[in-house]
């Protein structure tokens, strides 16, 4: 079993909407979770990180964990064109170092 | 300030080959990490160093892969005798260190195809 999963979408939202990205992750003792954002052809780019249960906002990005839950969101407010592209999802989990684990990112495509 | 740089970005090898990557870190970020992503994939861990010391190589996928830092900064990830299915890109990432908060940012990586 895979330790951080995503589904692979495409998600398809319309522009101005709310994109809502979802991953969850095995049970271990987490500590960090970080979202990057990968454009076709590109590397990944940090958009957010979050460490502690609730809610985080930056700009149009808000992450989200529930450790309880295992869960870990990005939504995405107001969605351009311009956010098309595929969301990574990575966690670092106590005792593993500081290496990342990555889901299989989803793909999210915004229709003008 | 400058980002990750690796070098080079295209690398085309006939299987059997050997070939090296090099990673040159963010300024004063003392890990550095290389990940190995497929097509349609998240990237996978490869190793890791903190300065020199590489400190978890449990990704490396066979004996034939070899990474370095000798001096703390730069890093080459050397594959030796270079099969098809090693066809990927490389990405290199660093930190400031291993505290939790620490985040990675990336390189543009380096696609690695073996023909």
């Amino acid at each position: 079993q895979k330790e951080v999963e995503q589904n692979s979408g495409p998600l398809s939202v319309p522009e101005g909407a709310i994109a809502s990205l979802n991953c969850t992750y095995s049970d271990r003792v987490s500590q960090s979770f970080f979202w990057y954002r990968q454009y076709s052809g590109k590397s990944p780019e940090l958009i957010m990180s979050i460490y502690s249960n609730g809610d985080k906002e930056d700009g149009r990005f808000t992450a989200q964990l529930n450790k309880a839950s295992q869960y870990v969101s990005l939504l995405i407010r107001d969605s351009q064109p311009s956010d098309s592209a595929t969301y990574l999802c990575a966690a670092r989990f106590y005792n593993q170092g500081g290496k990342l684990i990555f889901g299989q990112g989803t793909e999210l495509s915004v229709k003008p | 300030g400058a980002g990750v740089s690796q070098s080079p970005r295209y690398k085309v090898a006939k299987r059997g080959q050997d070939v090296a990557l090099r990673c040159d870190p963010i300024s004063g970020h003392v890990s550095l990490f290389w990940y190995q992503q497929a097509l349609g994939q998240g990237p996978e861990f490869l190793t890791y160093f903190q300065n020199e010391a590489q400190l978890d190589k449990s990704g490396l996928p066979s004996d034939r892969f070899f990474a370095e830092r000798p001096e703390g900064s730069v890093s080459t990830l050397k594959i030796q005798r270079t099969q098809q299915e090693d066809s990927a890109v490389y990405l290199c990432a660093s930190s400031e260190g291993l505290v939790v908060t620490n985040e990675q940012f990336f390189g543009p990586g380096t696609r690695l195809t073996v023909l």
